[in-house]
């Protein structure tokens, strides 16, 4: 998706944090999100912001808005080989549905 | 509770010929969507449907129609394949307007078609 823009790949170790970045053009998305997507899967919700929040944590995954610079981050502490998967970001379009704006995805290899 | 299920996993199609992709979901989810996932460009809205009896049209919906006979089933039809439409088909189906984490999209497994 051209609206929504994330780097392809990234390497982390294993128990180190890993940062995904995301950037998006629609200033009046009322949601962001992250999806994960393990192979031959589809994917599942992993957390979601508000618009109007900077921050949102959920155990190893912190979220972070930056509303200014439409720009989103995933942070997963003490990465694990579990982690290892596709991340995509996604923005929701106005008019609600889900209808839904996806990253190319960001592939998150973990290594020991 | 099976959620969404697409058949099949696999298909191989000739260019020129028809075919349907099948979605069913268990979850009596007014919304139902197809996306296709192609390498280095995420997932592009096809087609979706708000309810029984209403389609629109997504980012990509050219050479795709859909029809929405039931609430649980959401096939998606290739009239006339092109090699173009090699990708990864995923459904996808949600409660109402889709209130962030309330009401997220659940993805089906996806079908693999390879159009030669």
């Amino acid at each position: 998706g051209e609206d929504v823009e994330q780097s392809l790949f990234l390497s982390v170790r294993e128990g180190d944090s890993s940062v995904i970045n995301c950037t998006y053009t629609d200033s009046s998305s009322t949601y962001l999100y992250w999806y994960k997507q393990e192979p031959g899967a589809g994917l599942q919700l992993l957390t979601y912001i508000f618009s109007n929040m900077d921050m949102k944590q959920d155990q190893r995954l912190t979220v972070l808005l930056n509303k200014k610079d439409k720009h989103l981050s995933l942070r997963i502490a003490d990465t694990q080989t579990g982690d290892s998967a596709i991340y995509f970001c996604a923005e929701s379009k106005s008019g609600g549905y889900n209808k839904l704006i996806f990253g190319a995805g960001t592939r998150l290899a973990v290594h020991p | 509770n099976a959620g969404v299920t697409q058949t099949p996993k696999f298909q191989v199609l000739k260019t020129g010929q028809s075919m349907t992709l099948q979605c069913a979901q268990d979850m009596n989810h007014e919304y139902m969507s197809w996306y296709r996932q192609d390498p280095g460009m995420g997932l592009r809205l096809i087609h979706y449907s708000v309810g029984a009896g209403i389609t629109d049209q997504g980012e990509v919906p050219n050479g795709y129609n859909v029809s929405r006979s039931t609430t649980e089933d959401f096939p998606l039809r290739l009239l006339s394949a092109a090699p173009s439409q090699t990708s990864v088909y995923f459904c996808a189906s949600s409660h109402g307007q889709g209130t962030g984490g309330n009401s997220p999209l659940h993805f089906g497994n996806g079908t693999r078609l390879t159009v030669t």
